[in-house]
């Protein structure tokens, strides 16, 4: 089946040390995103990717950094610099066109202590 | 800018009875609105969508939307909720990235 699969679902790190998290599509979307979720704020859009080399920052993109090397994976590292990187990490795809809807993982629950 | 408002953050109501939960969204020329169901740890899950055409979509589990473009909302209604309804919903609009409301917690209480 098609999808998007996050991994790990649950990670656990000391403050200081460097985070990625794994997001990887078999649905040959073009696109691909990656939000944050905390608790009454929503999601808000951390980076986005449209096309393979190529990503944009999004809302909160300060202490995060993404590469594009491959149209299947969207990695995410969550680095030293994030304030406060504990959170709900949901990445998401879509096929690009502009009212495509978006397809989510089951995301990915970071705690930094 | 755009933006996308969910109006009450949580919605407590019994089973079997109806549920609207309200969003709003601002004005533009081309509008494409979604809403999405999470429920708990998981990803959110697409529920319905206007694009264009008839201003009221339906969703295979009993939900459905009205766009309304002279009030601009998409309010989310169901006539008789169950306790599987119980998760978040979002509301979003797609211009580009997808913005997405607040969410609005529905609990469903037996």
């Amino acid at each position: 089946d098609g999808g998007i699969t996050q991994s790990p679902k649950y990670l656990f790190r000391k403050e200081g040390q460097n985070v990625t998290l794994s997001c990887e599509q078999n649905l040959n979307h073009d696109a691909m995103y990656w939000y944050r979720q905390d608790p009454g704020q929503g999601l808000r859009l951390i980076y986005y990717s449209q096309i393979v080399n190529d990503f944009q920052k999004g809302d909160i993109a300060e202490g995060y950094s993404v590469s594009r090397e491959k149209k299947e994976s969207f990695p995410l590292t969550v680095t030293s610099a994030q304030k406060n990187p504990t959170a709900f990490y949901l990445c998401a795809s879509s096929a690009g066109q502009y009212n495509s809807p978006l397809h989510f993982g089951n995301g990915t629950r970071l705690t930094v202590t | 800018a755009q933006s996308v408002t969910q109006l009450d953050s949580q919605v407590p109501v019994f089973e079997e009875a109806p549920v609207e939960l309200r969003c709003n969204y601002s004005s533009s020329v081309s509008v494409y609105l979604f809403w999405y169901v999470q429920y708990p740890n998981q990803g959110l899950q697409l529920l319905l969508k206007y694009l264009s055409g008839s201003t009221l979509v339906e969703s295979i589990n009993g939900f459905e939307a009205e766009f309304n473009k002279s009030q601009t909302s998409f309010h989310l209604r169901k006539p008789s909720v169950h306790i599987r309804d119980t998760a978040e919903y979002f509301c979003g609009r797609r211009g580009g990235k997808l913005i997405f409301g607040q969410g609005t917690e529905l609990s469903v209480k037996p």
